[in-house]
């Protein structure tokens, strides 16, 4: 399996503009999670999904964030507007069952 | 909420040495605990983990020991190599009424001296 599968992996964008992350499971998971990982915080769940459906998106920062997953094998994570202090690397994680989470090689977000 | 703290922040071996990283938890309903190895440029890798019916695992240099009574639990690795050189961090599953998710240590950076 190719595993979590993130992209962009690198994204600079100017403040105000919208970015959208994007993410493919490892196959078959149930489970998707969205991260955010920052010196100031650490790494951070934003949301996650069990079978497509959004179960606990009490980690997502402010209505500028959102998530989908609009199927299995596929989910976003949109920010819009952007600001500097989202500035961050983004990790989608999947897992069979909610332990042993895989995770992505992330996006790295730069807001200028 | 689960609260986990993780000690050393820094750690550096001799190659060949042991190292030794811990982490303590705050909430006794809390009953998984996984460790993730995370390299320069990449995310976090699941190297191994526990649960709280158990308390030792090993797979082959590393090892994780859980002790529910004091709570905390840590992360044992032998005979180290360079390529273990990488940030370490552990977590716990917090339980609560809704909340379900993993709460990370804040990491320790380890460094394998050759």
């Amino acid at each position: 399996d190719a595993g979590v599968i993130q992209s962009p992996r690198h994204e600079v964008t100017e403040m105000g503009q919208e970015v959208t992350l994007r993410c493919k499971p490892i196959s078959g998971h149930d489970y998707l999670f969205w991260y955010r990982q920052t010196m100031m915080r650490g790494l951070e769940l934003l949301i996650y999904f069990n079978n497509n459906v959004p179960i606990d998106d009490s980690g997502m920062p402010e209505d500028r964030f959102s998530a989908k997953m609009p199927n299995a094998s596929f989910s976003t994570l949109k920010i819009q507007p952007s600001e500097p202090r989202d500035s961050a690397v983004y990790f989608c994680a999947s897992s069979l069952a909610f332990d042993e989470q895989f995770f992505g090689p992330g996006t790295r977000l730069t807001v200028l | 909420g689960e609260n986990v703290e993780q000690h050393p922040s820094t750690l550096s071996v001799q190659e060949g040495d042991s190292a030794v990283i811990k982490c303590t938890y705050s909430d006794s309903a809390s009953n998984y605990f996984p460790w993730y190895k995370q390299e320069l440029g990449k995310g976090p890798q699941l190297i191994i983990d526990i649960r709280s019916n158990v308390g030792e695992k090993k797979d082959q240099r590393i090892a994780v020991t859980l002790n529910k009574t004091a709570k905390h639990f840590s992360l044992h690795i032998t005979e180290t190599q360079p390529e273990d050189s990488a940030v370490y961090f552990c977590a716990a599953r917090e339980y609560g009424g809704a909340t379900n998710k993993l709460i990370f240590g804040t990491g320790t950076l380890l460094a394998v001296q050759p």
